[in-house]
């Protein structure tokens, strides 16, 4: 069976810090991998989402960037973190096939002081 | 930007009524799917719905598709206070050849016993 591994699940990092937040799936090839921004009581965010090893598309603007070093894994790095970028991040991944569903890891929440 | 948005944004309901979410989005979609996020967790998928399907049942829940209005439904029937949580709905649009799964902001739902 498959399943999606996102940590760590909290973290508090100072201002100017950098950061890594590591997301790995098992079960499954070449699968889409999405990372998510979501604010306090707000939606979901797409920030970056890979079609495959090495290929990232950036959804917005920022001060974050992504990797796909590894078919099953997704990266989510910053050099320096701003507290704008606190917030509840979310990796996932799917099929990349028409009517499939998503699967989520159980999310890290990132505290910028 | 987001494609889904969820109306409305909060909802509180009894032990027993039924809750209605709606869902509107702007682009033509290739399936439409809704998600159960319990506070500070990941996504849970609840259901899909095709772009040709115009309704569709799953235990308690019941989803709508109304290409022509670009808007979706979620229906959940004698609702138990386990049911509170936020729900979102999601749209798949198409990349070239790949898919991409974009959330709207969810609806809070509150049930109270």
């Amino acid at each position: 069976s498959q399943t999606i591994h996102q940590w760590p699940a909290t973290l508090v990092q100072p201002v100017g810090s950098p950061l890594s937040l590591e997301c790995t799936v098992e079960g499954t090839s070449n699968p889409n991998l999405y990372w998510y921004r979501q604010a306090a009581g707000r939606g979901l965010q797409l920030l970056f989402y890979s079609v495959g090893i090495g290929q990232i598309s950036s959804e917005v603007p920022q001060n974050l960037s992504a990797s796909r070093p590894q078919d099953r894994q997704f990266i989510l790095s910053s050099k320096k973190l701003l507290l704008s970028d606190s917030g509840f991040y979310l990796c996932a991944w799917d099929r990349g096939l028409l009517n499939t569903e998503a699967f989520f890891g159980q999310g890290t929440r990132l505290t910028v002081v | 930007s987001q494609q889904g948005e969820e109306d409305p944004q909060a909802l509180s309901i009894q032990e027993g009524e039924n809750a209605t979410m709606n869902c509107s989005y702007k682009t033509s979609i290739n399936n439409l799917q809704w998600y159960r996020q319990n506070s500070g967790r990941g996504l849970v998928h609840l259901i899909l719905i095709r772009s040709n399907e115009r309704e569709k049942h799953s235990g308690r829940l019941r989803v709508t598709l109304d290409t022509s209005k670009k808007s979706s439904s979620l229906l959940i029937t004698a609702s138990r206070a386990a049911d509170t949580a936020s729900y979102f709905c999601a749209t798949v649009l198409r990349r070239g050849s790949n898919y991409k799964l974009t959330f709207g902001k969810g609806t809070l739902l509150t049930v109270n016993p």
